[in-house]
């Protein structure tokens, strides 16, 4: 089973609205955390949010939110007030705690490509 | 404070051939981290370096080698290319954890090398 699963290939959005990437994620392991990361077409993987399985609280950074649902396992961004410049590739990631002993071992989903209209 | 960096940007090799990525990781960082990200998909992790050892490793055949020197930075070797090793290599760097914790450990990518086989 797929361990990160991002179901939208695409999206679109219009300037200015807001926009919500799904994603889902399984897991056994009661200790993990889940990660969104930004990959415009130059290739670097930027860092957007973070949260951890005991937060009890969903993580904000700036107009970056996540909608984490621990019982359904989703962790799904959502980006308000879209900017042109949030067109990009955006990836769900996590990593466990029994990932055999690495700390920094991110298994990714396959991605959602968002195109903001202007 | 430079981030991380990699070299080369970009690669052309041909099948059969050897080659050798570089990284150099964020300042302060002493843990890095290679993926391997296919046309179309999220990164996938190939191995981690601390403390100049290979701590874990991903779904990757023995042509995939690594090395870590004294000053944090490392290399990704890859021997005799195959035509789907063409892909985009990131390094990432972190701190080492003795243990797992639920709260985030920053780790940066850096920009990546492009590498084609023919």
């Amino acid at each position: 089973a797929q361990k990160i699963t991002q179901t939208q290939p695409g999206m679109f959005v219009q300037e200015k609205e807001a926009v919500t990437l799904d994603c889902t994620y399984d897991t056994s392991d009661p200790s993990y955390g889940l990660f969104w990361y930004k990959q415009p077409s130059s290739g670097e993987m930027i860092f957007l949010i973070y949260q951890g399985s005991y937060d009890q609280q969903n993580a904000t950074e700036g107009r970056y939110s996540l909608n984490f649902q621990k019982a359904r396992k989703s962790a799904n961004l959502v980006i308000s007030a879209s900017q042109l410049g949030d067109s990009a590739m955006y990836f769900c990631a996590m990593r466990e705690a029994n990932s055999g002993g690495s700390n920094y071992k991110l298994t990714f989903g396959k991605g959602t490509l968002l195109t903001v209209n202007p | 404070d430079a981030g991380v960096t990699q070299s080369p940007t970009h690669l052309i090799k041909t099948r059969g051939q050897q080659v050798t990525l570089r990284c150099s990781p964020k300042s302060g960082h002493d843990t890095v981290s290679w993926y391997q990200q296919a046309l179309g998909q999220g990164p996938q992790f190939i191995f981690q370096y601390y403390e100049e050892e290979e701590r874990q490793r991903g779904n990757f055949p023995d042509r995939f080698s690594g090395h870590q020197f004294p000053n944090y930075s490392s290399e990704l070797n890859v021997n005799a290319l195959l035509l789907g090793d063409s892909a985009l290599y990131l390094c990432a760097s972190s701190l080492w954890e003795s243990g797992f914790f639920s709260s985030y450990n920053e780790q940066f990518f850096g920009p990546g090398t492009r590498l084609t086989v023919l």
